[in-house]
């Protein structure tokens, strides 16, 4: 399985656009790239997933270069409600038989 | 509509005893998977149901915990003989069975073993 490294924490301001870097480098094929928010006192939510270039939904952008060495979350525009901790997962889900594999995330905090 | 639930919210228990963790599933999700998490970590695989099977337990740390779905919907995570190690967060999931599809979390239930 592949190991992921992310920073352990950042700060960031409302309104600015934040950037989670998780770097895998022994990210494998037919491995996915996906990151969970979690909430203090509540599960993880699922935020995005994509395995190459850049996918975008109504919470957050994902870019993946072309070596997919790394990847980068991106929020637009925080608010102090993104105050959250960010896991990034990487793996072959279709083998896993689903299972998440978490590393220990990065705890962000939004300050007004 | 309802999400996955998880009861108790809380259980404090003392070292030696016996708990029960139930979960509720969303209606109709084939998978479930239970993970347990401790303070400032990430949730860590326990093991994963597809409808009453365990398919893969091979998270569960030793055999003092347990865990059943007998109609594939419920289910419930069993640990004999509690040890203070115990203590975390055990948190449920369920998805619609898709591999690789996003799975959804219950807000957990808290155990403290005195």
């Amino acid at each position: 399985l592949a190991k992921t490294t992310q920073p352990i924490s950042m700060d960031s301001y409302e309104g600015q656009e934040v950037n989670i870097t998780c770097s895998h480098n022994n990210i494998a094929t037919n491995d996915y790239i996906t990151w969970y928010q979690q909430f203090p006192s509540q599960g993880p939510r699922f935020i995005i997933q994509g395995y190459k270039t850049k996918v975008t939904n109504e919470v957050a952008s994902l870019f993946i270069p072309a070596d997919r060495k790394s990847s980068t979350l991106s929020l637009p525009r925080v608010s102090l409600s993104d105050t959250a901790v960010y896991y990034c997962l990487v793996g072959d889900l279709g083998n896993q038989g689903g299972k998440l594999i978490f590393g220990q995330g990065t705890e962000l905090s939004v300050k007004p | 509509g309802a999400g996955v639930s998880q009861t108790p919210s809380n259980k404090v228990t003392e070292k030696g005893k016996y708990v029960e963790l139930r979960c509720d599933p969303i209606s109709g999700h084939t998978a479930l998977y239970w993970y347990r998490q401790s303070l400032g970590q990430g949730p860590e695989f326990l093991i994963y149901f597809q409808g009453t099977g365990a398919a893969d337990d091979s998270g569960l740390p030793n055999d003092r915990f347990f865990a059943v779905r007998p109609e594939g919907s419920v289910s419930t995570l069993k640990i004999q003989r509690t040890e203070r190690g115990d203590s975390a967060v055990y948190l449920c999931a369920s998805s619609p069975g898709l591999a690789g599809v996003e799975q959804f979390f219950g807000p957990g239930t808290r155990l403290t073993v005195l």
